[in-house]
């Protein structure tokens, strides 16, 4: 699996937006973009995918460079229920072997009220 | 919909005896995945399935490990014997997994084990 590098971690404050950076030199051309993240005391949870253009959801935004080789998990207000560890993951897409997700370190987010 | 659910959400136990972690998965969902989460590994999977079937078990980290899935509903995680170093929060994941459609995987709370 194509490896990704993320801050160990980054502080926001309440109510302002927050970008958390991943970088994927080594993505091929299939590699889909996803992120998780995993809240305190709880399993990690789906935020957001994209493939080659910008995606909104409701809970973030993911910006994907041209060259896809960095992309940018946006949230837009946080807020103290954001505090998370943020994972940003590769995955093979359009084959059921891609069903894997091999996660990394991630990048603690602090939220300051 | 009650989402992934495990159990139990802690077990203490000592070393040597029989740990059985048990999961339900989100019905319809046609993949299931074991995770172990400790401070020094992060997450990493174990093995997955697909319609019942085993597909990767390469994360499993010895022959004490073992994991069945019966039928769509249900999923079991054995460790026998039980090690202190297998003290960690396993995770069970499932997710509708077809061709062309990438859907995203649900975690449960997860089950915390203590090997005393």
């Amino acid at each position: 699996d194509a490896k990704t590098t993320q801050p160990n971690s980054m502080e926001s404050n309440e109510e302002e937006p927050v970008h958390l950076p991943c970088n994927h030199s080594t993505i091929s051309g299939t590699d889909y973009i996803h992120w998780y993240r995993q809240l305190p005391s709880q399993g990690p949870e789906y935020v957001i995918h994209g493939l080659t253009s910008n995606v909104n959801n409701r809970m973030a935004s993911l910006a994907i460079a041209e060259d896809r080789k960095s992309s940018t998990l946006i949230l837009h207000r946080a807020t103290l229920r954001d505090a998370a560890v943020y994972y940003c993951i590769l995955r093979v897409g359009v084959r059921t072997s891609g069903s894997r997700l091999t996660f990394g370190e991630g990048t603690q987010l602090t939220v300051n009220p | 919909d009650a989402g992934v659910i495990q159990s139990p959400r802690h077990e203490v136990t000592e070393m040597g005896q029989e740990v059985t972690l048990r999961c339900k998965p989100i019905s319809g969902h046609n993949s299931l995945f074991w995770y172990r989460q400790t401070m020094m590994r992060g997450l990493e999977l174990l093995i997955y399935f697909n319609n019942n079937v085993p597909i990767d078990d390469s994360g499993m980290p010895e022959d004490r490990f073992s994991a069945k899935m019966p039928n769509a509903s249900f999923s079991t995680l054995k460790i026998q014997p039980s090690e202190p170093r297998d003290s960690a929060v396993y995770f069970c994941a499932s997710s509708f997994n077809q061709v062309a459609v990438l859907n995203e995987q649900f975690f449960g709370p997860g089950t915390r084990l203590t090997v005393l």
